[in-house]
């Protein structure tokens, strides 16, 4: 157990739709990340934010936004879902910006 | 750019054996990288890292090794077990910014 909850584990949800994915970090940890894997596109770097700010910003679509939270939970909202969205996505804590993350079990994400 | 590439999507190897999975980066102002193990259903884990102030750091039957002239990482495994067939990426750390390569499938034979 990395110390990293996510919720749901697992999603099923229409095109067009919106949902909300949940991050607990590791307690002390500051840094939350979150990443999208699906299989032709590997472990692919969305964002990151460190004690509430948006820290890094990788290629996350206008359609996505994550926001940290003052307890230091993390959410990543997805609207308007299209079928390529389905993935796993994972969400990673670490103590500053450059250490070690460690990784959450990921909600898998299926729109239909 | 920004990339991390892996040189083999698969690797097989005799149980006992030792593995070597390498990777390839191209942002020579990264200065820390990470080897992670991603089983089947579960989030990838830290296995080791290394600094680029560093050229080898070693684990528990792990060795990282770093070559910064050529832009190259490795990870080699002793003892190669069964347990450790899993998925082996490697990964940037660009100011914040981690950067996976596209995995190796690691398999170990009985």
């Amino acid at each position: 157990d990395s110390g990293v909850t996510q919720t749901p584990k697992h999603l099923i949800t229409a095109t067009g739709q919106r949902v909300t994915l949940r991050c607990s970090p590791r307690s002390g940890d500051l840094s939350v990340y979150w990443y999208q894997q699906s299989l032709d596109q590997g472990l692919q770097f969305l964002i990151q934010y460190y004690n509430g700010e948006e820290r890094a910003k990788g290629n996350i679509l206008e359609r996505f936004s994550a926001q940290q939270f003052p307890d230091l939970h993390s959410e990543l909202n997805l609207s308007s879902l299209e079928l390529g969205d389905s993935a796993l996505y994972f969400c990673a804590s670490s103590t500053g910006t450059e250490s070690e993350a460690f990784f959450g079990q990921g909600t898998r994400l299926t729109v239909v | 750019g920004e990339s991390v590439g892996l040189h083999l999507p698969t690797l097989s190897v005799q149980e006992g054996d030792n593995s070597i999975i390498n990777c390839a980066y191209s942002n020579s102002a990264s200065d820390y990288f990470i080897w992670y193990k991603q089983e089947s259903g579960k989030g990838p884990q830290f296995i080791i890292d290394i600094r680029s102030n560093m050229d080898k750091r070693q684990g528990q039957r792990v060795t990282v090794l770093l070559n910064k002239t050529v832009k190259h990482l490795s990870l080699q495994i002793a003892a190669t077990q069964p347990g450790d067939s899993a998925v082996y990426f490697c990964a940037e750390n660009q100011g914040g910014k981690l950067i996976f390569g596209q995995g190796t499938e690691l398999s170990v034979k009985p």
